[in-house]
């Protein structure tokens, strides 16, 4: 199985700043063939269900704000939300769909500090 | 627009049986395999498998075999969730989410359904 880690667990970043969530795979997940990373980000708010943010690594979801943005490639990537709003606090999660059984990180909480 | 409607909390006593459906509208049901997760309380998601919407064929994650069951009903559109001699740890909201094709990502998720085991 692909583990997947995140860090940090939890993160606090004031309104308006950089706030920046790491993602590792126990092994790639870049397929060779089509040179695609097979990682998505998802959202997921109190009491809600998660949301897809970005998928291919780096592509966002229609209706996501440009403020949210994915890089990365192989075992290592990075989700970055470049100014920080109130409404982003949430628990954030990677996920490898590149083999089963689909794995998700533990997930990192981000708070406004 | 595409929906996910799950059906409501359940508490169930240990031994028992719980079914948990997810209603899919707004898109063809059977082109989009159907994935279900686990989220026990206050933790992280965990994938329990998914179904091929089309054949029915079922795929189970390794510890969500024996007494987890996932089926379909086409003519209405829906993915069902049977687990069955219930245990505490079995206490969790289960989530099921749309994925585009095998190995593709989650696009949608319903709402989940929170399922309580005790006595």
């Amino acid at each position: 199985d692909i583990v997947m880690t995140q860090s940090p667990d939890s993160l606090a970043v004031s309104l308006g700043e950089r706030a920046t969530i790491n993602c590792k795979s126990s092994q790639t997940v870049l397929y060779n063939s089509n040179n695609r990373n097979y990682l998505a980000w998802y959202q997921q708010k109190p009491g809600q269900s998660p949301k897809l943010l970005i998928y291919w690594a780096s592509t966002r979801e229609s209706g996501v704000p440009d403020r949210f943005s994915g890089s990365g490639s192989g075992t290592d990537f990075t989700l970055t939300i470049s100014s920080l709003q109130a409404e982003d606090v949430a628990v954030y999660y990677c996920q490898q769909y590149y083999s089963t059984p689909y794995t998700f990180g533990q997930g990192t909480k981000l708070e406004i500090k | 627009q595409v929906q996910l409607v799950q059906s409501g909390s359940e508490l169930k006593k240990p031994g028992a049986s719980v079914k948990v459906s997810c209603k899919a509208s707004g898109y063809t049901f059977t082109s989009y395999p159907m994935n279900w997760v686990r989220q026990a309380p206050g933790q992280g998601l965990e994938w329990m498998g998914w179904i091929n919407t089309n054949t029915g064929n079922p795929t189970y994650a390794q510890g969500f075999t024996g007494r987890f069951v996932f089926s379909l009903d086409t003519s209405v559109s829906t993915a069902y969730l049977q687990i069955s001699d219930l245990k505490a740890e079995d206490t969790a909201v289960y989530h099921c989410a749309r994925m585009l094709q095998a190995d593709y990502y989650f696009d949608y998720w319903g709402p989940g359904t929170l399922v309580t085991v005790s006595s």
